[in-house]
Order: C-alpha cells, then sequence, then structure tokens
C-alpha cells in the first residue's frame, strides 16, 4: 500500500486558518486520498476525499497537487473543537483496509 | 440517523478471561469492520465484513480472537482468553458496500486487562 507522510503535530490560533499537509510520493492513479480525524476519546470521523480535483465541503477543502503528490487539508477557521488527530490516507479500489499513520495532532490555541 | 452503537464502552478485566464487544452498525450499511487502536497509534484493521462473510481477516489473530455478524448486522468480538497486550480501544466501524465509501466510527471500547 502506498504510504502517506505527515508531521507528528501541529499548531494554530483560533479563528485562523489551518493547512494540514501530506505527502504521498508513490500514489497510485487510481488512489483516493481520504481523510479523517479522531477527536479525544471518539472514533475517527470521515472529513473530506477527493481523487484529483480540489474538493470542498462543510468541513473543509482539500486541495490537490497536479502531480498528486502532496495534497493539503484546509480547515477554513479552526475552533477549539477542530483540536484532534488528522489522518490522510490512500484508498485504491483494490484496498483491503484503510491503513492509518500515526497521524498530525493539531493544537488550537484560544 | 444513529450512529454505530458499541457497548460496553470501558470494560476491565483479568488476564486469561474472556472478553466481547458488541457492535450495531448503521441501518442500511452492509460492510462492517473492527480495529484495534493502540495509544498514540492509529487505527488497525482486524477484520472486515461484507454482509454475513468475513472477507479480510487476514490481522485478526486466531488463536484467541473471534468474530461472527449475524443475519448481516450485529457484530461481536470475542477475545479468549485475554492477555496485558491486549488492553487498546476496539473500535466499530461501518460503510456502504465496499472499501471506498466513508466509514462511520463507533466510539470504541476501551479494554483494561490486567
Amino acid at each position: 500500500d502506498a504510504k502517506t507522510t505527515q508531521p507528528n503535530s501541529m499548531e494554530s490560533n483560533e479563528e485562523e486558518p489551518v493547512h494540514l499537509p501530506c505527502n504521498h510520493s508513490t500514489i497510485s492513479g487510481t488512489d483516493y486520498i481520504h481523510w479523517y480525524r479522531q477527536l479525544p476519546s471518539q472514533g475517527p470521523e470521515y472529513v473530506i476525499h477527493g481523487l484529483t480535483s480540489n474538493v470542498n465541503n462543510r468541513m473543509a477543502s482539500l486541495a490537490i497537487a497536479e502531480d498528486r503528490k502532496s495534497s493539503t487539508l484546509i480547515l477554513h477557521r479552526a475552533t477549539l473543537r477542530d483540536a484532534a488527530v488528522y489522518y490522510c490516507i490512500l484508498v485504491s479500489g483494490s484496498a483491503r483496509q484503510l491503513t492509518f499513520g500515526s497521524g498530525t495532532q493539531l493544537t488550537v490555541l484560544p | 440517523e444513529a450512529g454505530v452503537v458499541q457497548s460496553p464502552r470501558y470494560k476491565i478485566i483479568e488476564k486469561k478471561q474472556p472478553v466481547a464487544f458488541w457492535c450495531n452498525p448503521i441501518s442500511g450499511h452492509n460492510t462492517l469492520y473492527w480495529y484495534l487502536q493502540n495509544l498514540g497509534q492509529g487505527p488497525e484493521l482486524l477484520i472486515r465484513y461484507e454482509n454475513e462473510e468475513a472477507v479480510d481477516d487476514s490481522q485478526l489473530p486466531k488463536d484467541r480472537f473471534s468474530a461472527e455478524r449475524l443475519k448481516g448486522v450485529d457484530s461481536t468480538l470475542k477475545i479468549q482468553p485475554a492477555e496485558l497486550g491486549d488492553s487498546a480501544v476496539y473500535l466499530c466501524a461501518s460503510s456502504l458496500q465496499g472499501i471506498s465509501y466513508e466509514q462511520y466510527f463507533g466510539p470504541g471500547t476501551r479494554l483494561t486487562v490486567t
């Protein structure tokens, strides 16, 4: 399975945008880029996914590099409730599982 | 719409005792997953069901772990006998058919083996 690389931790100030990077240099043409997040003491929660084009939903935006070797999850206005571990995961059509890495621990400062 | 329900939320047992976890997925979701999450790490898949069939159990330690999904709805994960190293959070998730759909996770069961 293709691997992803994320920073271990990031900090952001409340009400400011947050850009969470993910590198996936070995991505294949059929791999979707999924993002999940896990709040303290909860199960992971789906955030967004995309293939080639940038995607927006009510929670976040996903910006995908033209060569697809990296992507960025954008939280437009961080709140204290966005403090969580964010996982970037590649999912292929033949995938047998979601392979979670260790993710990025986002701390939001008031 | 109700989410994925898991019980119990917490369980403390002594080593060598059996333990069981129960999961009720979101209505209409054919695919069910059990994950294990150790402290500070991401979840790791134990088993995946498509309806009643376990289609991926390659990472389930079959000497002590077992799972079932009767009638393709609820599922039970069992450990017998438990070991100290089994202390972790056990997560259940469900999705529409297939791996590429978004997965919905339950809150998990935190198991402590003493």
